[in-house]
């Protein structure tokens, strides 16, 4: 119930390809669900996030696409580049309503590799 | 601005040995703060986390510990390390009345 489904495990893209990685979950009691870039040896950073009252949220080259019915959501990069190479993490959570337990579930990550 | 430091950055330590690895936030107050262990180089773990002083919640059971002695202080702890421990050690922290976590630069720590 609490599992966020990550795929793919490893991408490798183009440079000015498109990059989607996709994530599933079952608790519809989900609220938000952010997207971390993480580099090598680095800690994650947030990337965008996006609530279930809206379908899509763009920023800049990132969007995230979310379909609250098929209980989905995706980050799309555009004209992906060799520094976009990292790992991406998709997470979710319940509402901050949800006091002292509020954590995020992260999905298992997906390796991206923009090629030149 | 807020600033979320972890020391030390790496670590070797023999089995069987003392662990202590600290976590600090700055330019906040009462934040929550969270361990993550993400062995492998990829899938995040959480361990622990704390919504006040003292206040210290499992998710795992395992080798480790937790503390919280002040506000902006979390020390993830062990008294004998084993092999499976080694991985890269994530602070995390987030204002209650925000969904956003920040996470720290990381340990990494290697057990031999």
């Amino acid at each position: 119930q609490q599992q966020v489904k990550q795929s793919p495990q490893s991408l490798i893209v183009q440079k000015g390809g498109i990059s989607i990685i996709n994530c599933a979950y079952e608790n519809t009691a989900f609220d938000y669900f952010p997207w971390y870039q993480q580099f090598p040896g680095k800690g994650p950073a947030l990337l965008i996030a996006i609530r279930p009252d809206v379908s899509e949220k763009k920023e800049g080259r990132f969007t995230i696409s979310f379909n609250k019915s098929a209980k989905q959501f995706s980050l799309h990069i555009m004209d992906s580049q060799p520094g976009d190479s990292a790992t991406y993490f998709c997470a979710a959570s319940v509402g901050l309503g949800g006091g002292s337990n509020y954590k995020l579930t992260f999905g298992k990550g997906t390796l991206l590799t923009v090629n030149p | 601005s807020q600033t979320i430091h972890q020391w030390p950055a790496t670590l070797v330590q023999p089995v069987g040995s003392p662990l202590s690895l600290e976590c600090t936030v700055e330019g906040t107050s009462n934040p929550n703060l969270y361990w993550y262990r993400q062995a492998a180089g990829r899938g995040l773990q959480l361990l622990f986390y704390s919504v006040g002083i003292g206040q210290i919640s499992s998710e795992v059971p395992q080798n480790l510990s937790a503390s919280r002695p002040q506000d902006r202080q979390f020390i993830l702890s062990s008294k004998k390390l084993l092999l499976s421990d080694s991985g890269f050690y994530l602070c995390a922290w987030r204002q209650v009345s925000s969904h956003t976590q920040y996470f720290g630069p990381g340990t990494r720590l290697t057990v031999l």
